[in-house]
């Protein structure tokens, strides 16, 4: 069975510093899908960032990057010049290619933004 | 992005009645959407994913007659909590997969807060 583990359940950053939270996943699959969603108070789930396992490189998006490490089984997610409206709780999650397939999420890290 | 829409966004209910959340796929056609559920500060947990058509299939410890699913048309899937009870109160998220593609991510809707008195 697929795993996504973080272990850190809160961090805090100051604003306009770099923050990364981690994420591990445990999985015999070779090709997948891995994503870091965003979950700010009004509850609504947001894609931050998205990897597809065969591409060996990272994904970017504006002030969000990843460290995709397929051997160790690792997905941190690194987020610079970090602001106020960043404050949320942040999940990892798997998914295996396959049509159709579950969707795994991690139990989430609460990034609070220091002003 | 695609939009999912979710309604009601909030409900409150009596012990003992049943309620309907609606999910629905607005600008595209979801053969499969899924279903959450959230208690606070913790992680989305899979309840069920509903298959156009079809019955949906249930996670482990789920309970079929107490949370029905149903998914009558391809942007339109509903989850029924029968004879709720106060530990039904839960925050609910749907999510669905635009039909015929491999891409990865699922889109959500807004969520629906159940409050069971």
């Amino acid at each position: 069975a697929q795993t996504v583990t973080q272990s850190q359940p809160e961090m805090s950053v100051q604003e306009a510093e770099t923050v990364t939270l981690s994420c591990t996943y445990d999985t015999s699959e070779s090709d997948y899908y891995l994503f870091w969603y965003k979950q700010p108070p009004s509850r609504q789930m947001i894609l931050v960032i998205r990897q597809e396992a065969y591409k060996q490189q990272n994904a970017t998006e504006n002030r969000f990057s990843v460290n995709f490490q397929k051997a160790a089984k690792s997905f941190s997610l690194k987020i610079s010049d970090s602001q106020l409206g960043d404050a949320a709780m942040y999940f990892c999650a798997y998914r295996p290619r396959e049509a159709n397939s579950k969707l795994t999420f991690g139990k989430g890290i609460t990034l609070s933004v220091r002003p | 992005g695609a939009v999912v829409s979710q309604h009601p966004s909030r409900v409150i209910c009596k012990s003992g009645t049943s309620v309907k959340i609606e999910c629905r796929s607005l600008d595209f056609q979801a053969t499969t959407m899924f279903w959450y559920r959230q208690f606070p500060k913790q992680s989305l947990m899979l309840m069920a994913t509903s298959n156009e058509g079809s019955k949906a299939t249930y996670e482990q410890g789920v309970e079929k007659d107490k949370f029905l699913i149903n998914h009558a048309s391809l942007t339109l899937s509903t989850l029924t909590v029968t004879s709720a009870h106060p530990e039904d109160s839960s925050f609910y998220i749907c999510s669905a997969r635009p039909a015929g593609t491999g891409a990865g991510e699922l889109f959500f809707g807004e969520g629906s807060r159940l409050t069971v008195l």
